[in-house]
C-alpha cells in the first residue's frame, strides 16, 4: 500500500529565505508522487508533478521538487519565498496500478513572516 | 480555475438528514475522484467513476454513496449525517482512470457542516 509522511506540521521561513518541504513515500514500485497547495477555503492547486525521467521537476510559482529513489523522498524548494506562499501544502504519491487515486501526507502549514 | 465545478460551496445541515454534493469534472475527463478533508483524518480519498463505472472504494462509509452520470457528472450522497461527517469533500477529474500515468484536477470544494 502507499503511504506519504510530511513530517513538519508547521513551518515558519522569512521572506525571502530559502524554502524546503519534506515528503517520504512509501510504496513498492516507481511511484508518481505530486505536491499540491492549498490556500485557506480554497481548493488544491498542482504546483509539479513526477512521472518518470528527469529527477528534478520544475513547477509554478518558482517550486521545484526532486525525487530520490535512494530516499524514497520526493522534497519542494524554492530559492525565495515570497508571502503570498503561505498556505498548506500537501505531497501526494498515486500508482496507475490503484486507478491513479492519490494517498496524501498530513501536510505541512507554511507561514511566512515579514 | 480548474476547470471541475462543485456544487453547492457550503452546506449546513442537521443530524440524520441527507444530502447531495455534485460535481462537474473538466471538459473530457472520464474519471472522477471523490475525496473527504477533515481535521483528524486528513485527505482521504472516498470512490473513483470512469466513465459511469465504479472502479475503486477507498475509505467510504456505507452510509455515503456515489454515482457517475452518462454526460459524466458525479453525485456523492451522505444519508444519516453525524456531526464528524462535516469536513471538505473534493471532486477530482482526469482523462484516465487506468494504466497510464496521469495528474488530477481538483475543485474548490463543498464545505459540509452538521448540527
Amino acid at each position: 500500500a502507499q503511504s506519504v509522511t510530511q513530517p513538519d506540521i508547521h513551518i515558519t521561513v522569512s521572506e525571502g529565505a530559502s524554502l524546503e518541504l519534506r515528503c517520504n513515500y512509501s510504496y513498492g514500485a516507481t511511484p508518481y508522487l505530486f505536491w499540491y497547495v492549498q490556500s485557506p477555503g480554497q481548493g488544491l492547486q498542482l504546483l509539479l508533478k513526477y512521472f518518470s525521467g528527469d529527477t528534478l521537476v520544475q513547477g509554478i510559482k518558482g517550486f521545484e521538487a526532486e525525487f530520490k529513489r535512494s530516499q524514497s523522498s520526493f522534497n519542494l524548494r524554492k530559492p525565495s519565498v515570497h508571502w503570498s506562499d503561505a498556505a498548506e501544502y500537501f505531497c501526494a504519491v498515486g500508482a496507475m496500478e490503484y486507478g491513479n487515486k492519490l494517498v496524501f501526507g498530513a501536510g505541512t502549514i507554511l507561514r511566512v513572516k515579514s | 480555475d480548474s476547470g471541475v465545478t462543485q456544487t453547492p460551496k457550503h452546506l449546513i445541515t442537521a443530524t440524520g438528514q441527507r444530502v447531495t454534493l455534485r460535481c462537474s469534472p473538466r471538459s473530457g475527463d472520464l474519471s472522477v475522484y471523490w475525496y473527504q478533508q477533515s481535521l483528524d483524518q486528513g485527505l482521504q480519498f472516498l470512490i473513483h467513476y470512469y466513465n459511469g463505472e465504479e472502479r475503486a472504494k477507498g475509505n467510504i462509509l456505507e452510509r455515503f454513496s456515489a454515482q457517475q452520470f452518462p454526460d459524466l457528472h458525479s453525485e456523492l450522497n451522505l444519508s444519516s449525517l453525524e456531526l464528524g461527517d462535516s469536513a471538505l469533500y473534493f471532486c477530482a477529474s482526469s482523462v484516465v482512470g487506468q494504466g497510464m500515468n496521469t495528474e488530477a484536477f481538483f475543485g474548490q470544494g463543498t464545505r459540509l457542516t452538521v448540527v
